[in-house]
């Protein structure tokens, strides 16, 4: 059974940026997108982007357009977000997510989420 | 920009029925999933593409669609269903891919 493990929390100062790993075990990898999506304490869930990493070509959210960047490693079957510019609206739980053989691309899997707090 | 619409609380006693909706444009060229989070937990998938369970779902859970508005229904509900639900569809397009509804609070009595 494929799992998906998030690197720790993280606290950053405004206008920096932020590394966010996720790395699969158990299953396949580069066959199936892995999305990132998160979630602003007492809010609900916004998608960010995703990447298929047999493919390397990532899809991101417009908002977050020019601000993060979605990579991924097929070698060591990690996922990447880097995400800049970082502002106190962007404290949030940060989660990694796979939709994999379901229909219409269903998140089937997820990462424990990574805090990322953005306080001066 | 594509939204889907939910309900921000829903309650229900123990045992009964919950209904939760969600709604939006266009479902007919789109899968519709659904997921729990309980407090402190990444979300689960509940129901996707309308209607499927994942594998370890509960039978109680089931999801169907009536023109724009796609439904969740927990059948003989228990406290421990208690959680936040989300919708959520694949796009595809080029400027929306994954949306989310806002989610809806399920409270037990």
């Amino acid at each position: 059974q494929v799992q998906l493990v998030q690197s720790g929390a993280e606290v950053k100062k405004p206008g920096s940026s932020v590394r966010v790993s996720c790395k699969a075990s158990g299953g396949t990898f580069s066959s199936y997108a892995v999305n990132w999506v998160r979630q602003a304490p007492g809010q609900g869930l916004e998608w960010m982007g995703r990447i298929i990493p047999i493919m390397g070509i990532p899809q991101y959210a417009q908002r977050f357009q020019g601000r993060v960047t979605i990579t991924a490693d097929t070698s060591t079957s990690t996922a990447y977000m880097d995400f800049s510019s970082l502002t106190s609206e962007d404290t949030a739980l940060y989660y990694c997510a796979r939709d994999g053989p379901l229909a219409g691309a269903a998140f089937d899997i997820w990462g424990q989420g990574t805090m990322i707090t953005v306080s001066s | 920009s594509y939204v889907l619409t939910q309900p921000s609380s829903v309650s229900v006693a123990p045992g009964l029925t919950a209904t939760i909706t969600c709604g939006g444009n266009n479902f007919g060229s789109h899968s519709v999933h659904w997921y729990q989070q309980k407090p402190g937990q990444a979300p689960v998938l509940v129901v996707y593409d309308h209607r499927d369970r994942p594998s370890g779902i509960p039978e109680r859970f089931s999801g169907s669609n009536s023109g724009n508005t796609a439904i969740l229904t927990i059948s003989r509900v228990e406290v421990g269903d208690e959680a936040d639900y989300y919708c959520q569809v694949f796009d595809g397009s080029i400027d929306r891919y994954v949306v989310f509804g806002g989610g809806t609070k399920l409270t037990v009595l």
